[in-house]
Formats: structure tokens, C-alpha cells, sequence
């Protein structure tokens, strides 16, 4: 089945710690995105990457880092700088041939212990 | 500056009642219009988008929801709401500006409880 996934489920970080959370999509997607959600928020977009070995900030990328080696992956870090990490993170993707619409992971809860 | 704006943080509702979410933005330019639905501890789900075309667009499940140029609103609508609709609903707009980039800009959310 093509989707995308995203790992793990629940993550817990220590004080100082930085943590990385995965995602990965199988619809040879071009675009991928990081958002953070927040309750009562909405959406808010850490960073996104149009293609590989290429991304951008968004609103909110202090404390964040992104890589994209393969276009299957797109791995965001949560560093130690981000003081506030505690939320529902959710990845991303969209096809660039004409595609408006992004498709979404099933996200990952992190928790500060 | 763009924003969505949707009015109704909480929507309670009896099944089988009708119901709308509402949706407005600001925005000078011309927009791509989604709504997705998020069941609890989910991703998101597209409901619905408006690209071009019918200002009038519809769901699988019964939802619907009309573009309205004027007034700048994208409304949720659906005649009569089942248990299984209890979830959160977002609306999110593309500007045609930004459909390279694709950055959507999403509304705070509205939950939609269904009470028997």
C-alpha cells in the first residue's frame, strides 16, 4: 500500500536531549513538510523540502532540523534549543506534477519527561 | 497578511441534526480551499477540496462544502451527522501564489461532537 509513515508512534526526551523522528512516504512524493500541532492551534509548519538535498524553514523552525538524503525520507530533529517540545508532530507530502493536495502520517506524540 | 479563520472552536450537535463548520479567509488573491478531518490521535484526512470549477463540492460521506468568493468562505456542511462524524475538522487554503511551494495555511480547528 502506498502511504506514508511515520515513527515512533510516542517518543520521550529528556532534558538536554535531542531526538529524532522519522517519516517516510512510498508515493514518490517530491514535496515532504514537518508540521507541529498544538491544541487549539491548528497547524503550524516547522519546515518543508521540495526536493532532495534541499529544504526551507517555516514559521516555526527555531529548535528544529531537517535533513533529505533520499526522497523516500525526511527525518525532522527536535534539538535541545526547542524548549517547549511537547506536542503532536505530523509529516507530510505532496506530489509537485500538478498535485495541490498534501497527504498526511498518522504523527508522532512527543513528551518531555 | 493571509489568515483562516474558523469561528466555531467547538461544534456539539444531536445525531441526525444538521450541521455546518465555519471557515472564512483573507486573502487578495486566489486560493485553493481543503478541509481535512482528524479522528483522535490520527493524521489528517482530506474531506474535500475546491481547485476550480463548481463552487460546490462534495464528500463520499455526505459532507459538502460551498466556495463563496464574496464573502471569502469555505463552509462545512452536512445534513445529518452520524456518531462516527465526532472528530476534528480543519480548513486550509493554498494561495495560487504558493501552489509551488504548497504551504498551506490551516484554521485553529473545530470539534464536532455528535451526541446520541
Amino acid at each position: 500500500d502506498g502511504g506514508i509513515t511515520q515513527s515512533p508512534k510516542y517518543l520521550f526526551r529528556k532534558e538536554g536531549q535531542n531526538v529524532t523522528l522519522s517519516c517516510e512516504q512510498n508515493l514518490n512524493h517530491d514535496a515532504m513538510y514537518w508540521y507541529r500541532q498544538d491544541p487549539g492551534q491548528g497547524l503550524r509548519l516547522i519546515y518543508y523540502s521540495q526536493i532532495v538535498n534541499d529544504f526551507q524553514k517555516g514559521d516555526i523552525a527555531e529548535g528544529y532540523s531537517v535533513s533529505r538524503e533520499k526522497k523516500e525520507s525526511f527525518p525532522l530533529t527536535v534539538t535541545s534549543a526547542q524548549k517547549n517540545p511537547t506536542a503532536f508532530y505530523l509529516c507530510a507530502s505532496r506530489s509537485r506534477e500538478g498535485g495541490e493536495t498534501q497527504y498526511f502520517g498518522p504523527g508522532t506524540r512527543l513528551l518531555v519527561l | 497578511a493571509q489568515s483562516v479563520t474558523q469561528l466555531d472552536s467547538q461544534v456539539p450537535v444531536f445525531e441526525e441534526a444538521p450541521v455546518e463548520l465555519r471557515c472564512n479567509y483573507s486573502s487578495s488573491v486566489s486560493v485553493y480551499l481543503f478541509w481535512y478531518v482528524q479522528y483522535p490521535n490520527q493524521g489528517l484526512q482530506l474531506l474535500l477540496k475546491y481547485l476550480s470549477g463548481s463552487t460546490l463540492v462534495e464528500s463520499i460521506n455526505g459532507f459538502e462544502a460551498e466556495f463563496n468568493k464574496s464573502q471569502t468562505s469555505f463552509h462545512l456542511r452536512k445534513p445529518s451527522v452520524h456518531i462516527s462524524d465526532t472528530a476534528e475538522y480543519f480548513c486550509a487554503v493554498l494561495l495560487s501564489g504558493s501552489s509551488n511551494t504548497g504551504k498551506l495555511i490551516f484554521g485553529q480547528g473545530t470539534t464536532l461532537q455528535v451526541k446520541p
